[in-house]
């Protein structure tokens, strides 16, 4: 069973487009994020929903917007897609925000 | 601005050796303090954390040691072997029983065993 779940595990799209990154749980967890791994391997936090409520906002372009269905559920639409947002995302869960359970992620390849 | 600064970038043991990889942090309201490894392909998992109140933790061939006045911690793998070979992260996560505490992470180590 797949305790977290992204969906697609690879999309290359063209500037200028508008994708969608479909992220589920299983674990019965409060909190789900977004992360962002660089070429680099940095790894930092986008953004943070606990019980459907945006709780943590990073400073990131408004072309980003999650969006949690329910507790069990993290999506996020990117518009107007540029070359930098090449890059892995990761979708995470969990209780309490002490152990965080990752996805597979997402390989984003903007050309 | 980066909160918790970790060294060295890549690392090269031979087999049966010690890795050690250090890491540092600022903000002494940290209350948590993990390990993630990461395969390449793979998201990160946790590996083994500790709390500020202890000095040392040790699960199997990973410890990690703790320095509270110098604000310093490091993962210790003994006995290393080629399926340890993954990028190690550290971290820190802010205080209180918040949600909305954040983990902060390390830029991390590219670990390599040699057989």
């Amino acid at each position: 069973d797949t305790a977290v779940s992204q969906t697609p595990k690879y999309l290359v799209t063209q500037m200028g487009n508008d994708k969608s990154i479909k992220c589920e749980q299983n674990l019965g967890h409060d909190t789900m994020y977004w992360y962002k791994q660089d070429s680099k391997k940095f790894l930092k936090i986008m953004f943070s929903y606990n019980n459907k409520e945006l709780i943590i906002n990073e400073t990131v372009p408004n072309r980003f917007s999650p969006k949690s269905p329910d507790k069990a559920h993290l999506n996020l639409h990117i518009n107007s897609l540029e070359l930098g947002d090449s890059a892995v995302y990761f979708c995470a869960s969990s209780q309490s925000s002490y152990e965080q359970y990752f996805g597979p992620g997402t390989r984003l390849t903007v050309t | 601005q980066q909160q918790v600064k970790q060294s060295p970038q890549s690392l090269i043991v031979q087999k049966g050796g010690i890795s050690i990889i250090n890491c540092a942090y600022e903000n002494t309201a940290f209350d948590y303090f993990p390990w993630y490894q990461q395969f390449p392909g793979k998201g990160p998992a946790l590996l083994i954390a500790i709390r500020p109140d202890v000095s040392e933790k040790k699960e199997g061939r990973f410890t990690i040691s703790f320095n509270k006045s110098a604000k310093q911690f490091s993962l210790h793998i003994m006995d290393s072997q080629p399926g340890d070979s993954a990028t190690y992260f550290c971290a820190a996560r802010g205080s209180g029983y918040s949600s909305a505490s954040k983990i902060i992470f390390g830029s991390g180590t590219r670990l390599s065993i040699r057989p």
